[in-house]
């Protein structure tokens, strides 16, 4: 167990709606990430963020969008989905107090999202 | 720039031979690199980290690595598989610079299977 926690587990819905997966990090840990899973496009990096502010951006849609809460929280809002959003997404955390040294990241289990 | 590339998108052994994962990294600066483990339908668990220190970096369940930078190569190597090995194998690299947060890069993936 990571520590890192998500919810829901799975979500099924249809093309055009909006979803919203949420994120708890590790105790302690101040950044979050998220990330895109699917057979044709592998692991891919979406967004993070460092104590509620945006720190970097992948390749995320604009019909995509992120949040990350005062209480370290975060949400990562799918909207207008389609049939290819259909995937694992995975949130992570870090500490990162150190400056110039990368701390790993901690994965959480992911959310299995199903646009039918 | 980074980048990482993971030489096989396969390998297959068998039980108790060694292991090998091959992976070339880029990096404009000093770099820090990760392997992490994905079993089938679970979220990524780090394996092991190089951060500048020891070259020789031990892991989580006999693996480890060893950092080259003359053939900017981290290949991820185990003495003896054991038939939990069998997952898929990804390896990481992050600038850190000066902030104190690197955006990752992640590479595709090394689907290793342990034959009986």
């Amino acid at each position: 167990d990571s520590g890192v926690t998500q919810t829901p587990k799975h979500l099924i819905t249809a093309t055009g709606q909006r979803v919203t997966l949420r994120c708890s990090p590790r105790s302690g840990d101040l950044s979050v990430y998220w990330y895109q899973q699917s057979l044709d496009q592998g692991l891919q990096f979406l967004i993070q963020y460092y104590n509620g502010e945006e720190r970097a951006k992948g390749n995320i849609l604009e019909r995509f969008s992120a949040q990350q809460f005062p209480d370290l929280h975060s949400e990562l809002n799918l909207s207008s989905l389609e049939l290819g959003d259909s995937a694992l997404y995975f949130c992570a955390s870090s500490v990162e107090r150190l400056a110039g040294v990368y701390n790993e990241q901690f994965f959480g289990p992911g959310t299995r999202l199903t646009v039918l | 720039a980074q980048s990482v590339t993971q030489l096989d998108s396969h390998v297959s052994v068998s039980e108790g031979t060694p292991v090998l994962l091959r992976c070339n990294y880029s990096s404009s600066y000093s770099p820090s690199l990760f392997w992490y483990v994905q079993h089938p339908n679970k979220g990524l668990q780090l394996l092991l980290k190089y951060t500048s220190a020891a070259t020789l970096v031990k892991g989580i369940n006999g693996f480890e690595a060893e950092f080259k930078k003359s053939e900017t190569s981290f290949h991820l190597t185990k003495p003896s598989a054991h038939m939990s090995d069998a997952a898929e194998y990804f390896c990481v690299v992050s600038e850190a610079r000066n902030t104190n947060a690197g955006k990752s890069t992640f590479g595709d993936g090394t689907t290793l299977t342990v034959k009986p």
